[in-house]
């Protein structure tokens, strides 16, 4: 049974530019989250997708957005890229939406370098 | 607002000897607790999460935690460290009506020989 799946696992951009990583859920999962993880600071919450729709949103801006498709696995796109958005991006999987008592399993995450 | 605090950034203990991280959170309700581990390069994996009930939760590779409303702390232990257990260790609490989990800071264990 695959876990969460993340792609690409790496990825150098330069500002401005746009980018768009991709998360697979674990099977029999289909809310999908995401996390950034900024060096030496822990996982700050994104955004929530269920049923392919926002659910939940964290402080970030509108250039963070996301989409999910049928299958349950997710894209999160971010526009106009600064510096300031290097970081881990951190994708977390669970069988229901948001139910408390689910675990959220995550991937490993892709290294988004801002140059 | 939810919020979870780690005051220790960086613990180094020599293995086999015990362990204790600490984990103080704000929450207004009965909160929803987690520890997870993450070794470099790798993604989150729980360790142990505490919803109600028995105060004192076990969870994988050895770990364990004592919720105390009290103290409002949820504090990971292990009675023998191992070598392999050198890694970042966040505490997290749910976000409540926001589905969403809500971090720490971490606390980096390195593990002496």
């Amino acid at each position: 049974d695959a876990g969460v799946t993340q792609s690409p696992t790496h990825l150098i951009k330069t500002r401005g530019q746009q980018v768009t990583l991709r998360c697979s859920p674990k099977s029999g999962h289909d809310t999908v989250s995401w996390y950034q993880q900024a060096l030496g600071q822990g996982p700050q919450f994104i955004f929530q997708y269920y049923e392919e729709e926002e659910r939940q949103r964290g402080n970030f801006p509108d250039r963070f957005s996301g989409h999910q498709f049928p299958n349950y696995s997710s894209e999160l796109n971010v526009n106009a890229l600064l510096l300031g958005d290097s970081a881990l991006y951190l994708c977390a999987s669970s069988p229901v939406e948001g139910r408390i008592t689910d675990t959220q399993y995550f991937g490993p995450g892709t290294r988004l370098t801002v140059l | 607002a939810q919020s979870v605090t780690q005051p220790d950034i960086h613990i180094t203990v020599s293995e086999g000897a015990s362990l204790e991280l600490r984990c103080n959170y704000s929450y207004g309700a009965t909160p929803y607790l987690f520890w997870y581990v993450q070794s470099p390069g790798q993604g989150l994996q729980l360790l142990l999460k505490y919803f109600s009930g028995d105060t004192l939760v076990q969870g994988i590779k050895g770990f364990e935690a004592e919720f105390k409303r009290s103290q409002s702390s949820f504090n990971l232990r292990k009675p023998s460290v191992h070598w392999s257990d050198a890694a970042e260790y966040f505490c997290a609490v749910y976000g409540g009506a926001t589905n969403k989990l809500i971090f720490g800071t971490g606390t980096l264990l390195a593990v002496q020989p």
